[in-house]
């Protein structure tokens, strides 16, 4: 079983949708959880983080973290097409090394 | 404020060579990470500096070796290139002990 699972897509999406990412994980000493937006041929940028269970908002994104079931979320509100990139969910131990799932790509369609 | 910065953008190299990519640091941090990212897939943790030295190593084989400078700045090394080693290489700051990781915009490095 691969430490972490994301569904690598492509999700494509009308403008306007709700998008929701989500990613499992089986490793109990995880305890930061991140998620990255990267653009093609660009690196990862940071979207959002958490070290506990629950929702963090900010703006358009949502982060949800269920650490009883080991599945983290990221919801965008009102997508736009400059939206569309590939979504990297991320975890941290203490050792500070990042675990990342593969990716999922997202399409906002004009 | 600069971000990460990596150089070069792009190398080819043919098997067997040498390659020496390199990185600075965003203004202020004094960790650095290095990451592979292969084609479709998320990045792979290779190794960490901090204060010099070799904090914490993924599990790439030695022909990966690295350095950081007193300035923070790091170097990262790969001897007798394979074509698997084809990819983009990312260079991540951070400011000890905090979790945030930035990433610059990668090398892409080819292998023929």
């Amino acid at each position: 079983q691969k430490e972490v699972e994301q569904d690598p897509g492509p999700l494509s999406v009308p403008e306007g949708a709700i998008v929701s990412l989500n990613c499992t994980y089986s490793n109990s000493a995880f305890q930061y959880f991140m998620w990255y937006r990267q653009y093609s041929r660009k690196g990862p940028e940071l979207l959002m983080y958490t070290y506990s269970s629950g929702n963090k908002e900010d703006g358009r994104f949502t982060a949800q973290v269920d650490k009883s079931s080991k599945y983290i979320s990221l919801f965008i509100r009102d997508s736009q097409p400059s939206d569309s990139a590939t979504y990297l969910c991320a975890f941290l131990t203490g050792r500070r090394a990042l675990t990342f799932g593969s990716g999922t790509r997202l399409q906002v369609q004009p | 404020d600069a971000g990460v910065t990596q150089s070069p953008t792009h190398l080819i190299k043919t098997r067997g060579q040498q390659v020496t990519l390199r990185c600075s640091p965003k203004s202020g941090h004094d960790t650095v990470s290095w990451y592979q990212q292969a084609l479709g897939q998320g990045p792979q943790f290779i190794f960490q500096y901090y204060e010099e030295e070799e904090r914490q190593r993924g599990n790439f084989p030695d022909r990966f070796s690295g350095h950081q400078f007193p300035n923070y700045s790091s170097e990262l090394n790969v001897n007798a290139l394979l074509l698997g080693d084809s990819a983009l290489y990312l260079c991540a700051s951070s400011l000890a002990p905090r979790a945030e990781q930035f990433f610059g915009p990668g090398t892409r490095l080819t292998v023929l």
